[in-house]
């Protein structure tokens, strides 16, 4: 258990519809990542937030959008889905500082995106 | 241009063998970090091993160890005395500036398969 924790683990929807993913990093790591795990596109970076704000922006779409609450939790959200989109989304988040041979991220378990 | 290549889509190994798994890496940052992930069937992301780019030493964690060539830009993974449950995919992953704080960027994967 990396500590991460993301819901749903599944989400079955209709093209055009709007999701939201939810994720909880680990205790006392400020920053998240989002990721998107497709067949044709591979592991591809969304987007960081770090302590709220946001931080770095990879292959996100406009109809995606995210954010990072107080008690620094964050949300993906999806709109006007598209087939395409079905894909498992991770959240990662990581310590202020690279711990001794550990992992630079810590992911959580994924959400699975059907889109129908 | 892509920034980790890992151009073995498949590979076979039977059980008690070591495998190499190939990854070539390409940036100009002096400082960066690089990853090896596995992914079973289940969907986590399971890390396995780290090396910075600083470090004089190959990284080595059980039956995991790094072949880091850094003139060569490879950071090849090594598994000794492969498991049935070794079979999975595996990423490269690689972080420049290698701050706790940026983004990784994945290879396509390796899928590995071990054979009794």
């Amino acid at each position: 258990d990396s500590g991460v924790t993301q819901t749903p683990k599944h989400l079955i929807t209709a093209t055009g519809q709007r999701v939201t993913l939810r994720c909880s990093p680990r205790s006392g790591d400020l920053s998240v990542y989002w990721y998107q795990q497709s067949l044709d596109q591979g592991l591809q970076f969304l987007i960081q937030y770090y302590n709220g704000e946001e931080r770095a922006k990879g292959n996100i779409l406009e109809r995606f959008s995210a954010q990072q609450f107080p008690d620094l939790h964050s949300e993906l959200n999806l709109s006007s889905l598209e087939l395409g989109d079905s894909a498992l989304y991770f959240c990662a988040s990581s310590p202020p500082r690279q711990l001794a041979g550990g992992p630079g991220q810590f992911f959580g378990p994924g959400t699975r995106l059907t889109v129908l | 241009a892509q920034k980790i290549t890992q151009t073995q889509p498949g590979m076979f190994v039977q059980e008690k063998e070591a495998v190499t798994l190939d990854c070539t890496y390409d940036t100009s940052d002096p400082s960066y970090g690089l990853f090896w992930y596995k992914q079973p069937s289940s969907g986590e992301m399971i890390f396995l091993i780290y090396q910075g780019s600083y470090d004089q030493q190959n990284a080595t964690e059980g039956r995991y160890s790094l072949n880091f060539q850094k003139a060569r830009k490879s950071a090849n993974l090594v598994i000794s005395a492969s498991q049935l449950g070794d079979s999975a995919m595996y990423f490269c992953a690689m972080r420049e500036t290698n701050q706790a704080g940026t983004a990784l960027i994945f290879g396509k994967g390796t899928t590995l398969s071990v054979s009794s």
